[in-house]
């Protein structure tokens, strides 16, 4: 049973565009998401992350916007960058059961064309 | 962020002999760190928490005598794929917790990764 779901496997954007990567759970106990980047044979790099209690945050040029009642989250890019190409995984974790597990998505592949 | 060292970043082994991997938090003290593995094409799939001082706590369907995990002190957590066998290569990640149990803050760090390959 899949409770982090990125719906798309890839997405492919034009650079200095908005790359926006999607993201759905299915437990109403999480309260705490984030966002990692990774590249090939390497492991995951923390982007930027949410508490439940916020429905935006923001750091550069990444926004996590968090919708509750929908129970979905989003990573925005803007300006998307070459660079930022590489897999993205959403990942969401529930603070009541004390066990600092993250469950993870899928991830999405995003490409950004120069 | 935090830094997380793991070591090495790629090992080649005959079919039989044991592996071990290394998990270092360098700039803060982790009281647990996760191991995970991972597929091609696949999403992180936690194998199990490692507590310092501790055992560990492993996901239903990983076998603990196979992998063997030790957590001897607040920045060292290893990993020790025993008898390893061709279907145990695989991309194995550790992470550790940079955050207080009790908050909802929960940021793991990652290493780069261990690329098993056993012939």
């Amino acid at each position: 049973d899949q409770q982090v779901k990125q719906n798309s496997p890839s997405l492919s954007v034009q650079e200095g565009r908005i790359s926006i990567l999607n993201c759905d759970y299915t437990n109403s106990m999480f309260d705490y998401f984030l966002w990692y980047k990774k590249y090939p044979a390497e492991g995951p790099t923390f982007l930027i992350s949410i508490s439940s209690i916020k429905d935006k945050n923001e750091d550069g040029r990444f926004t996590v916007f968090l919708n509750k009642s929908a129970k979905h989250l989003s990573l925005h890019i803007v300006p998307s960058q070459p660079g930022d190409s590489a897999v993205y995984f959403c990942a969401a974790s529930e603070g009541s059961s004390n066990t600092g597990k993250l469950i993870f998505g899928q991830g999405t592949t995003l490409q950004v064309k120069p | 962020g935090a830094v997380v060292s793991q070591h090495p970043s790629w090992v080649i082994c005959k079919s039989g002999t044991s592996v071990k991997i290394e998990c270092r938090s360098l700039d803060f003290q982790a009281t647990t760190m996760f191991w995970y593995r991972q597929f091609p094409k696949q999403s992180l799939m936690l194998m199990a928490t490692s507590n310092e001082g501790s055992k560990a706590t492993y996901e239903q369907g990983v076998e603990k005598d196979k992998f063997l995990i030790n957590h001897a002190s607040l920045t060292l957590s290893t990993l020790t794929v025993t008898s390893a066998h061709p279907e145990d290569s695989s991309f194995y990640i550790c992470s550790a917790r940079d955050s207080p149990f009790g908050t909802v803050k929960n940021i793991q760090y990652f290493g780069a990764g261990t690329r098993l390959s056993v012939l």
